[in-house]
């Protein structure tokens, strides 16, 4: 089955900009979608489709994707923003479903 | 509004068996595939199983695959997921997530609190 592998940390000062990568071999064939994870919460959907907003969530996150690599872009980070943050996709080989290793942010 | 509730777990010992339920509402279930997600303490999200939306085709990871059984009873919009042959190190949060799918995009767009598995002797 397939992997995606994110960086284990992150670290961004207050309003400004921080990038999450998530790299496999399934994001040529499927979009990501991403999740955030704030501590003792469960996981909520924040972009899905490449670069789509469920309602609700800050037009400061977006997302993108190139080759087997997604992204997601956090623009003028807020302290709220703190959190665990994981990609997810299909497998590109049959119906099962995959979550990266998962991303730290922290504002300073 | 949509709602995922689940219930069913607890401290159980090593090799013995559990059933969790997940509990939906504020949608017509019998629509959406769904999926348990699980997460152990202090580590990353790991997908666990897949169920259609009319229990048609059920798909697992490798880690649970022949122990793990979902399954759902669209009468009752409930969802299930019977864990047999527990081991410790699946000690673990267990999430049920409901899937959209629109224009060729997965994601999850609702997920329960989770119910906590303890496997431990």
């Amino acid at each position: 089955s397939s992997e995606l592998t994110q960086d284990p940390a992150v670290s961004v000062a207050l309003g400004q900009t921080v990038r999450i990568t998530c790299q496999g071999d399934s994001l040529r064939s499927y979009y990501a979608s991403w999740y955030q994870q704030k501590p003792g919460q469960a996981p909520i959907l924040v972009i899905f489709g490449n670069n789509n907003r469920p309602s609700g969530i800050p037009d400061r996150f977006s997302g993108s994707s190139s080759g087997n690599t997604a992204s997601l872009t956090i623009t003028g980070a807020q302290a709220e923003d703190e959190a665990d943050y994981y990609c997810n996709s299909r497998d590109s080989s049959d119906n099962l479903r995959v979550f990266g290793t998962g991303t730290k942010v922290t504002v300073l | 509004q949509v709602q995922l509730v689940e219930s069913g777990g607890g401290v159980v010992q090593p090799g013995r068996s559990l059933r969790l339920s997940c509990e939906a509402s504020g949608f017509t279930f019998s629509t959406y595939a769904m999926h348990w997600v699980r997460q152990a303490p202090g580590k990353g999200l790991e997908w666990v199983a897949l169920i259609w939306y009319d229990g048609s085709n059920k798909y697992y990871a490798d880690s649970v695959k022949g122990r793990f059984t979902i399954s759902r009873d669209n009468s009752k919009n409930t969802l299930y997921l019977q864990l047999n042959s527990l081991r410790a190190e699946e000690t673990a949060f267990y999430y049920c997530a409901r899937e959209k799918y629109t224009s060729g995009w997965y994601y999850f767009d609702y997920w329960g609190q989770g119910t906590l598995v303890t496997v431990s002797s």
